[in-house]
């Protein structure tokens, strides 16, 4: 079975810095996708970047990028100019190509500091 | 177009009783999985339906079950409810393909078991 590890349960970053918030999984499937999504205190999950393992380029969404690293199953992700808005759960998930069922870390609280 | 629609956002229940959630997904869409999230388990896959039909199906009890009308909203029943079965219950609707990746979430049915 597939698990997804997130050792950071709490970051803190200061607004306009960047942060890494990381993320590691198991599987022995060769082709899938992870995702980051972030929830606010509002309980919606938004997605904030896929990738694709089948991809070598990491995803890049404006401000956020994931470095992903297929042989060690890494896959952290980069906010840039970090602000007040992304203080928020970070969810790192993993999802098989068949079925539409996702496994989520443990998340990752981020606080930002104004 | 409109979102995931979760109903009821909050629900108050007797132990031993049964709840029935509905999720309604964004039109077009024919896959919707359901997730309960809890404070020490987090987030757990419930079951996928997909065209009226379960898909996967995680590692949950029979008194959680679902059911998918054809108009693909989705139905999840939870019998002889017990205190655990406190939590934040999400559902996800997505294309259900392949090629569709992304899970858009709604924003949750609080339930909490006295």
């Amino acid at each position: 079975a597939q698990t997804v590890t997130q050792s950071q349960p709490e970051m803190s970053v200061q607004e306009a810095e960047t942060v890494t918030l990381s993320c590691t999984y198991d599987t022995s499937e060769s082709d899938y996708y992870l995702f980051w999504y972030k929830q606010p205190p509002s309980r919606q999950m938004i997605l904030v970047i896929r990738q694709e393992a089948y991809k070598q380029q990491n995803a890049t969404e404006n401000r956020f990028s994931v470095n992903f690293q297929k042989a060690a199953k890494s896959f952290s992700l980069k906010i840039s100019d970090s602000q007040l808005g992304d203080a928020a759960m970070y969810f790192c998930a993993y999802r098989s190509l068949l079925g539409n069922d996702m496994r989520f870390g443990a998340g990752t609280r981020l606080t930002v500091k104004p | 177009k409109a979102g995931v629609t979760q109903t009821p956002r909050y629900l108050i229940k007797t132990r031993g009783q049964q709840v029935t959630l509905s999720c309604s997904p964004i039109s077009g869409h024919r896959s919707v999985s359901w997730y309960q999230q809890t404070p020490g388990q987090g987030l757990q896959f419930l079951f996928e339906y997909f065209s009226e039909t379960q898909r996967n199906k995680g590692n949950f009890p029979g008194r959680f079950s679902g059911r998918q009308f054809s108009n693909s909203r989705s139905e999840m029943n939870v019998s002889t409810l017990e205190l655990g079965d406190s939590a934040l219950y999400l559902c996800a609707s997505s294309g259900g393909v392949r090629e569709e990746t992304e899970a858009f979430f709604g924003q949750g049915t609080r339930l909490t078991v006295v």
